[in-house]
């Protein structure tokens, strides 16, 4: 079945550096690929999501990249701030329909 | 997006007892998705639950442990049977409402359940 690799699994990031976490898919049907991220004690949120007709988004100092080849994408997260600190997990929507997640990454910024 | 809540938030059982979790949405949504997230791991999919069909389930789960009921296009309930301490964990209801889009709809999660068993 459809497996999906999160990397890596602990990130430690000054404020205002940089933050990429990448992560790959196995099934070449997928065609959604979101990620969530999840503070402590609470739901995962989503913050982006890319269609597979899509190489990359943005939204203020998210981005996501795909590359349908390599079968990866990529989150990355500009001028991190403190607030950034949290578990990230990338996800891939697979041809049954159903979001297969990553292992997740824990982000800490720090002032 | 839709307003999701569940109930209880949290709950402290003992071993061979059962809980039922319930999942209210304030929109009549599609699909149904229960997830299980053992402390510090991802999210894992537990079953798919459709109105009017029997529910789903992943390799792993079986419908004596995890009996899920999906009455109508706003709610559903996940049991967690004959609990063990393993059965420690945050279960999550995703509901998706079918866009008629081509491809995946966007999807979100409940609070939660936060449930600890001895």
């Amino acid at each position: 079945g459809e497996n999906v690799e999160q990397h890596p699994s602990t990130l430690s990031v000054q404020e205002g550096d940089s933050a990429v976490i990448k992560c790959t898919y196995s099934d070449s049907a997928s065609n959604y690929f979101p990620w969530y991220k999840q503070e402590l004690g609470k739901r995962p949120q989503l913050i982006i999501d890319i269609r597979s007709n899509v190489g990359e988004k943005k939204d203020q100092r998210i981005a996501v990249t795909l590359n349908k080849t390599a079968k990866h994408f990529s989150l990355h997260i500009t001028e991190t701030q403190p607030e950034d600190s949290a578990v990230y997990f990338c996800a891939a929507h697979n041809q049954g329909g159903k979001l297969i997640f990553g292992q997740g990454t824990e982000l800490s910024v720090k002032p | 997006s839709a307003v999701i809540s569940q109930k209880p938030s949290r709950d402290i059982c003992q071993r061979g007892t059962s809980l039922t979790i319930q999942c209210q949405v304030d929109s009549q949504v599609t699909m149904m998705f229960w997830y299980r997230q053992q402390p510090g791991q991802s999210l894992t999919l537990i079953a798919t639950a459709n109105q009017g069909s029997e529910a789903t389930y992943e390799s792993g789960f079986v419908i004596d442990k995890f009996p899920i009921s999906r009455p109508n296009l706003t709610f559903s309930t996940l049991t967690v049977s004959n609990m063990s301490p393993e059965d420690s964990s945050i279960y999550l209801c995703s509901p998706v409402r079918a866009s008629g889009r081509k491809g995946a709809d966007t999807q979100y999660f409940g609070p939660g359940t936060r449930l600890t068993v001895l």
